[in-house]
């Protein structure tokens, strides 16, 4: 069974304390992984797309990687801004989308 | 460009009620999907639709369906409402195939 699985659930880290958060995933065939931000009540929000092993995307603290069955998301000297939930997603067939649970993140002041 | 848009923001229903959400694709989408979210859970495929057709389903029951129009707005319609149903449904746009832009989400509450 297609799986996209998130780790940790949830993580703190002091400001300015670099961490990685992951996304491993169990689909055939992969076209492609997606990484969205979520903040409380609201909408994800597109971050980045990877479409093949040894893919890196940057964005201002935020690092994407991705190999042939995990990504990374990459987090440097962190706000506490960038407190959220952290979504990954694989396509899966032509048209349905996975997601993983989350990473819930905490940056403390 | 306002995006993905949702209406209404909130709704309150009691049991065996019928809703329906509605949803405004970001300009030039042509594609819509719609989601389930849980409190702690990420979003769970409902359906996509495009070209006014349903493409993909996810695990969800006929209770669920849904439209859309010719101007690529869509419909969610949920029948005969149930406690478990109370959930973040969240609608996202995309080209045929590509990144999803989400709107904001409408919070379903039954009681």
């Amino acid at each position: 069974e297609d799986q996209v699985t998130q780790s940790p659930e949830a993580l703190r880290l002091q400001e300015g304390e670099s961490s990685s958060l992951n996304c491993s995933y169990t689909v055939s065939g992969l076209r492609g992984l997606f990484w969205y931000r979520q903040d409380p009540g609201k909408g994800p929000e597109f971050l980045f797309t990877l479409y093949s092993a040894g893919e890196e995307k940057e964005k201002e603290r935020l690092k994407a990687t991705l190999t042939k069955k995990e990504s990374f998301l990459h987090i440097t000297a962190p706000k506490p801004e960038d407190s959220a939930t952290y979504l990954c997603a694989v396509p899966r067939g032509d048209d349905k989308i996975i997601f993983g649970k989350g990473t819930r993140l905490h940056i403390l002041p | 460009d306002a995006g993905v848009t949702q209406s209404p923001t909130h709704l309150i229903k009691t049991r065996g009620q019928q809703v329906t959400l509605r949803c405004s694709p970001k300009s030039g989408h042509d594609t819509v999907s719609w989601y389930q979210q849980a409190l702690g859970q990420g979003p769970q495929f409902i359906f996509q639709y495009y070209e006014e057709e349903e493409r993909q389903r996810g695990n969800f029951p006929d209770r669920f369906s849904g439209h859309q129009f010719p101007n690529y707005s869509s419909e969610l319609n949920v029948n005969a409402l149930w406690l478990g149903d109370s959930a973040l449904y969240l609608c996202a746009s995309s080209l045929r195939w590509g990144e999803q832009f989400f709107g904001p989400g409408t919070r379903l509450t039954v009681l």
